[in-house]
């Protein structure tokens, strides 16, 4: 079955100090992957999203992520977080599972900025 | 593009009760999504519509939810008979199908908070 494991639960980072958080997941085919952001009580808001090409994508608030196929993952990076960052950000793979053109998040990771 | 939109963003219900959300896409965006997501999980999918077309539901909808996409615009979400375990986010999704594409890029509503007392 599809899958997506965010092995942090919860993340501790100074502000100004750089940023990676995990993903791996678990597809039989080409994974489209995306990592999302969501504020308290808010929706989700796309950060970034690989379907083919180039391994390292950019996307806003200057994040970006790699995909590596040997290793299954999809890491988000960010050199110099800063505390607007704060927030729990999903890494989701999406296609068509049996049919249904749905995504498959993980579980999250929660992300604490210390001033 | 205004974004996703969903009404109510908070409802409190008693359990027993009927509950009804609805969710307007982007325009032009073809595919609408629900999803359902409980504290400190990520987003579930529960089913998804191609314009009118209901074309998957999941496992996780009961014969108690119902969804609708009348003229393939905007979407309902029912819930009946709630109980406390319905409690949750649902969230929202809609997508422009892309010819040749697995899948697309969906975008979020700001999410219905149900709480069932």
């Amino acid at each position: 079955a599809q899958s997506v494991t965010q092995p942090d639960i919860h993340i501790t980072v100074s502000e100004g100090a750089s940023l990676e958080l995990r993903c791996n997941y678990s597809y039989g085919a080409t994974p489209y992957l995306f990592w999302y952001v969501q504020s308290p009580g808010q929706g989700l808001q796309l950060l970034l999203k690989y379907f083919s090409g180039d391994t390292l994508v950019q996307g806003i608030k200057g994040f970006e992520a790699e995909f590596k196929r040997s290793q299954s993952s999809f890491n988000l990076r960010k050199p110099s977080v800063h505390w607007s960052d704060a927030a729990e950000y999903f890494c989701a793979v999406g296609g068509a599972f049996q049919g249904a053109q749905k995504l498959v998040f993980g579980q999250g990771t929660r992300l604490t900025i210390n001033p | 593009d205004t974004g996703v939109s969903q009404d109510p963003r908070h409802k409190i219900t008693k359990r027993g009760q009927n509950v009804t959300f609805r969710c307007d896409p982007i325009s032009e965006h073809n595919r609408l999504y629900w999803y359902r997501q409980t504290l400190g999980q990520g987003p579930e999918f529960l089913t998804y519509f191609q314009n009118e077309a209901q074309l998957e539901k999941s496992r996780l909808l009961s014969d108690r939810f119902s969804a609708e996409r009348p003229k393939g615009s905007f979407s309902t979400l029912e819930i009946q008979r709630t109980e406390q375990g319905d409690s949750a986010m649902y969230l929202c999704a809609s997508s422009h199908r892309v010819a040749g594409m697995n899948t697309d890029t969906q975008y979020f509503g700001p999410g219905t908070r149900l709480t069932v007392l």
